[in-house]
């Protein structure tokens, strides 16, 4: 079983507002990434990070932003909330490949389903 | 271009095979990967084959290889209703020099008792 939390695992919140949709992981891996999932199934990466005080900006253009400060923590923040943020938003985290023996799996949280008033 | 293409549905019957179809584009993905998603939960891991295999099988599920059309197919046998859910393939390039992963659209399967 995957150790990768994600919470709130549901927030309804109105326009305007802050929120920050918090990720832990407990396996020690240096990738996490964070993906928003349409109501049509396909997935986006929005976010990702190699390690700690490293992050990128993924395939899809997204207003919320991220921070790396320890390795097992990537929040996802928006400053002020839309309804066009209104979505699903996974997190995952994965062990470089080479690093051990593993396949480079990536493992998911439960998600984070928001909705924007 | 990053495309991972799926078909969207299936519905089968309890008790039939299942056959979900994917096509990649990167052969230099070192691992493909097909992940499962029920409703209302993240994806979790089904199986995986690495990209010298041709075909591998685990209990019920059978992913077959095709590199030189770039084709991944993943059969459940005797499909239950508990199969019921959303399955993404995946597949990590290694010549873009990053980590990122190239999800599939979803194929949702409906079993049908």
């Amino acid at each position: 079983e995957a150790d990768i939390y994600q919470t709130p695992r549901y927030l309804v919140i109105g326009t305007g507002k802050k929120i920050t949709l918090e990720c832990s992981q407990t396996m020690g891996h240096d990738k996490m990434y964070w993906y928003q999932q349409d109501p049509g199934m396909e997935l986006h990466l929005i976010h990702y990070s190699y390690g700690v005080n490293s992050t990128e900006k993924g395939d899809l253009s997204s207003e919320s932003t991220v921070s790396r400060i320890r390795t097992e923590h990537f929040p996802l923040t928006l400053e002020s909330a839309r309804p066009s943020h209104t979505s699903q938003y996974l997190c995952a985290s994965s062990e470089s490949l080479g690093r051990t023996a593993n396949t480079g799996e990536l493992f998911f949280g439960e998600g984070s389903r928001l909705t924007v008033l | 271009g990053e495309d991972v293409e799926q078909s969207l549905f299936l519905s089968v019957r309890e008790g039939d095979s299942s056959v979900i179809n994917c096509t990649y584009t990167d052969s230099s993905s070192t691992y493909l990967y097909w992940y499962k998603q029920e409703p209302g939960a993240g994806l979790q891991l089904l199986t995986y084959i690495f990209s010298n295999m041709d075909m591998k099988q685990d209990q019920r599920l059978t992913v077959l290889l095709n590199k030189k059309d770039k084709h991944l197919s993943l059969r459940i046998a005797d499909t239950q209703t508990g199969d019921s859910a959303i399955y993404f393939c995946a597949e990590r390039p290694t010549t873009s020099g990053t980590y990122k992963y190239i999800f599939g659209t979803g194929t949702r399967l409906k079993v049908l008792a």
